[in-house]
Formats: structure tokens, sequence, C-alpha cells
């Protein structure tokens, strides 16, 4: 079938602090893992991918790992900022497809 | 700014109508995908054209139907509508017509039925 879990659903961490977000798919031929912020009001805003044939990718203090044996990915933020406070969408296409499935959504709150 | 144009930004309207939706891709981007994301709800695909024709369809009601134009450009028609179509609905480009592109929002359209 076809399925992105997404973990926590919320998640309140303290300025500075880093925030981990997890999600886990289902069809094994996904070879494409991006991650989209949506801030009140706005549209997803993508702010970082991964595809399959690497296991890690950094862009400043944001950071995704793959891990394609298990089937999951994670965001990692690092020294979290209030304005890092979004909801953040995990997503996976169906593989050999063009459907994209997202995950639910963690809403993050970052406290000053 | 993603580049990624959607109009109108509300629309209010009653039960039983019927709305058109447009979004303009960015330049060069030829894929254009649909998506509907209800309260506290995540993202839900509705469908994607390719350079004018459609390519997939995702939980898309039969009442909705949308079409992309040779600019490019693409409009979702929403009809018979009821009070749970109300909702963001969002465009997104991408420059390929593999889901393993980079998709790119627009800043969505707010329906309200009422």
């Amino acid at each position: 079938g076809e399925n992105v879990e997404q973990h926590p659903s919320t998640l309140s961490v303290q300025e500075g602090d880093s925030a981990v977000i997890k999600c886990t798919y289902s069809d094994s031929a996904s070879n494409y893992f991006p991650w989209y912020k949506q801030e009140l009001g706005k549209g997803p805003q993508l702010i970082i991918d991964i595809r399959s044939n690497v296991g890690e990718k950094k862009d400043q203090r944001i950071a995704v790992t793959l891990n394609k044996t298990a089937k999951h990915f994670s965001l990692h933020i690092t020294e979290t900022q209030p304005e890092d406070s979004a909801v953040y969408f995990c997503a996976a296409p169906r593989g050999g497809g063009f459907k994209t499935i997202f995950g639910a959504g963690t809403r993050l709150f970052v406290k000053a | 700014d993603s580049g990624v144009t959607q109009t109108p930004k509300h629309l209010i309207t009653a039960t039983g109508q019927r709305v058109t939706l447009r979004c303009s891709p960015r330049s060069g981007d030829l894929s254009v995908y649909w998506y509907q994301q209800s309260l506290d709800q995540g993202l839900q695909f509705l469908i994607q054209y390719y350079n004018g024709e459609e390519r997939a369809k995702g939980n898309i009601l039969e009442r909705f139907s949308a079409q992309q134009f040779p600019d490019l450009h693409s409009e979702l028609n929403l009809s018979s509508l009821e009070l749970g179509d109300s909702a963001l609905y969002f465009c997104a480009s991408s420059v390929g017509v593999a889901n393993s592109y980079e998709q790119y929002f627009g800043p969505g359209t707010r329906l309200t039925v009422t």
C-alpha cells in the first residue's frame, strides 16, 4: 500500500535545542524524499531533500538522514530558533509513478 | 516567493455553486499539481498535469475537474460544492513529469463554502 507515517505530530523545544522529526514509508521503490516547511497562511516550502543514493544531506542547521533498509528518513534541525516554528511535512513519491504521498505533518514550537 | 501564483487568494461561496481556481507555474516548469489541505489535515494529492496532459490522479472527486492550457497555466474546477469542500487548495509546479522532481508550491486559495 501507500503510506507515509510521520512522528511526532507536535514537538515543542527550547530555543537552541535540536528537533528531530521521523517519517516511515512503505513503498520500497521510493527514491526521493523531500521535506517541506509550512508557515501560517503560506504554502509549503521545500527546505531540503534527499535521494536514495545518499544516506545523509546537510544544509546549514538542517540535515536529513535516510535509511532505505528500514524505510525511514528523518529531519534534524540544530540550534533551533523561534522562526523555525512551523508545520513540517515529509513526503515520499510512489516508486515508478507520479503520485507523491505526504506525511500528516509535525507542528514544531520553538520557545524563546 | 516560489514563483508559483494562484488566484484568487480567498473565495467564499454557497453550497451547490461552482468555482474555478487558477494557477500559473514557475517559468520553465511543465508539471502542475493540485493539492487539497483541510483544516488540521495534511496535503491530499488531487491531480497532476504535464505539458497539457493529465498524468496522475489522486483522491479527486468526480465533481472536481482540472485542465492545463497551452500557456501551461492550470485551472481547477469545483462544482456542486458541499460544506466539506471548504479547504485550502494548493497548486505546485515542477520542471519534469516524474515525482522525483522538486515541487514548488503556490500561496494557496482558501475556499469557504457556506
